[in-house]
């Protein structure tokens, strides 16, 4: 079985542009978070998606968005990009959402850098 | 509101020394912990986890932690070191239902020295 797949694997953008990023779940996992992970912060989640429907999320700015489509694949977006959402991203996947119980199985992530 | 707490930025130890990795949590009920590994350029991946039962627990690649209640601690040991353990080493603390999001501590880099 394939992993968590995710793309691009580096990205640079400069302030004020917009960002999609793209997450392929394992095949038959429903549910895909997305976090960031920078030196400062951390890893800070992001939200989740289960079945195209958001089912929590993070304390982010409205600017950072996603969507989950009827495949499972979801995208995240991130509109006028500032310094500060330099870091990796990454997605991780599960067979269901919220039962606390599923292991997350994580994608390699992708580097954003924000000049 | 839940917080973890890994209060070693860095460790260092020698190859086939003993390894023990500190994590504190806060949370107003039973918590999931879990601990993931890191390694550079690469996701997390999942080392164990703790959800209830047996406060020892063990996990893949000769690894275990115990969940101390009273400590609110759930520290990761490994009797002998490998070279290719060095990574970094984040302890989660999960809500018992609701969602897969996890609060992550900040993570400890360990060094292993031939």
């Amino acid at each position: 079985k394939a992993g968590v797949t995710q793309t691009p694997r580096y990205l640079i953008k400069t302030r004020g542009q917009q960002v999609t990023l793209s997450c392929s779940p394992i095949s038959g996992h429903r549910s895909v978070s997305w976090y960031q992970q920078t030196p400062g912060q951390g890893l800070q989640f992001l939200f989740e998606y289960f079945s195209e429907t958001q089912r929590n999320k993070g304390n982010f700015p409205g600017r950072f968005s996603g969507r989950q489509f009827s495949n499972s694949r979801s995208e995240m977006n991130v509109s006028t990009l500032e310094l500060g959402d330099s870091a990796l991203y990454l997605c991780a996947s599960s067979w269901t959402a919220g039962s606390g119980y599923e292991k997350l199985f994580f994608g390699s992530g992708t580097q954003l850098s924000v000049l | 509101a839940q917080s973890v707490t890994q209060p070693d930025i860095h460790i260092t130890v020698s190859e086939g020394a003993s390894l023990e990795l500190r994590c504190n949590y806060s949370y107003g009920a039973t918590p999931y912990l879990f601990w993931y590994v890191q390694s550079p350029g690469q996701g997390l991946q999942l080392l164990l986890k703790y959800f209830s039962g047996d406060t020892l627990v063990q996990g893949i690649k000769g690894f275990e932690a115990e969940f101390k209640r009273s400590q609110s601690s759930f520290n990761l040991r490994k009797p002998s070191v490998h070279w290719s353990d060095a990574a970094e080493y984040f302890c989660a603390v999960g809500r018992q239902t609701g969602a897969n999001n996890l609060f992550f501590g900040t993570g400890t880099r360990l060094t292993v020295i031939p």
